[in-house]
């Protein structure tokens, strides 16, 4: 089967950093994305890991691990916009199958 | 900023009818997706669709459902007898198919679908 592990909630104050992670289980591997999502609106795509190591994009970066199939998001200087669910996402078939996290909510406090 | 657009934002229907549910991807992407999300739950993959044919499908996607492009800009997933258990947010999604774009997925805003 595929699975992916996500903490359910993450708490933590503005100015802040925070780590998501996620663990996943699945029967191809082409690469990690994240998504934000804030309460009733779409998922918005924030990264994407196919190789091992650190992807920067201004306070967010993301990093993946296919040995340990391990990923995280790291969330710098936290503002309180943020608070938001969080997933990752594994492509793990060439024919375009993404398999989503159940999501972190993180809660920003001032 | 090009988007992807969905509608209708809401569809209330009794079970057993048939919806359709439509989406204009971003002009130039050429992989669809459909994806689903219980209220409070993850987003489920539903279905991907690239060069006119269905590229992957979950095992939610039976028999019930079907995805069509009917021209060059609409996207439609079609539920033949609604259950009670279809209820559920329905997101379109688009991605290109070169360069640093065709990482990102762009999703629409969604159709709520409630199911009487």
């Amino acid at each position: 089967g595929q699975s992916l592990e996500q903490p359910s909630e993450v708490t933590a104050v503005e100015g802040a950093i925070v780590q998501i992670n996620c663990t996943y289980q699945t029967s191809g591997f082409y690469g990690l994305s994240w998504y934000q999502q804030h309460d009733g609106g779409a998922p918005t795509f924030l990264s994407y890991n196919a190789l091992d190591g650190l992807e920067e994009t201004g306070r967010f970066s993301s990093f993946l691990s296919r040995s340990d199939s391990y990923g995280y998001l790291l969330l710098q200087e936290l503002q309180m916009k943020d608070s938001a669910s969080y997933f990752c996402a594994v492509r793990a078939g060439y024919g375009q199958n993404f398999v989503f996290g159940p999501g972190t909510r993180l809660s920003v406090l001032p | 900023e090009p988007e992807v657009t969905q509608t209708p934002s809401h569809q209330v229907t009794q079970m057993g009818q048939e919806v359709i549910l439509r989406c204009v991807p971003i002009s130039n992407h050429l992989y669809f997706y459909w994806y689903r999300q219980i209220l409070g739950q993850k987003v489920e993959f539903l279905v991907s669709f690239y060069n006119n044919e269905i590229s992957e499908k979950s095992e939610i996607f039976d028999d019930q459902f079907s995805v069509e492009r009917p021209d060059g800009s609409n996207f439609t997933l079609k539920i033949r007898s609604t259950k009670l258990e279809d209820s559920a947010m329905y997101f379109c999604a688009s991605r290109d198919h070169t360069g640093a774009g065709a990482l990102e997925q762009y999703f629409g805003p969604g159709t709520r679908l409630t199911v009487t």
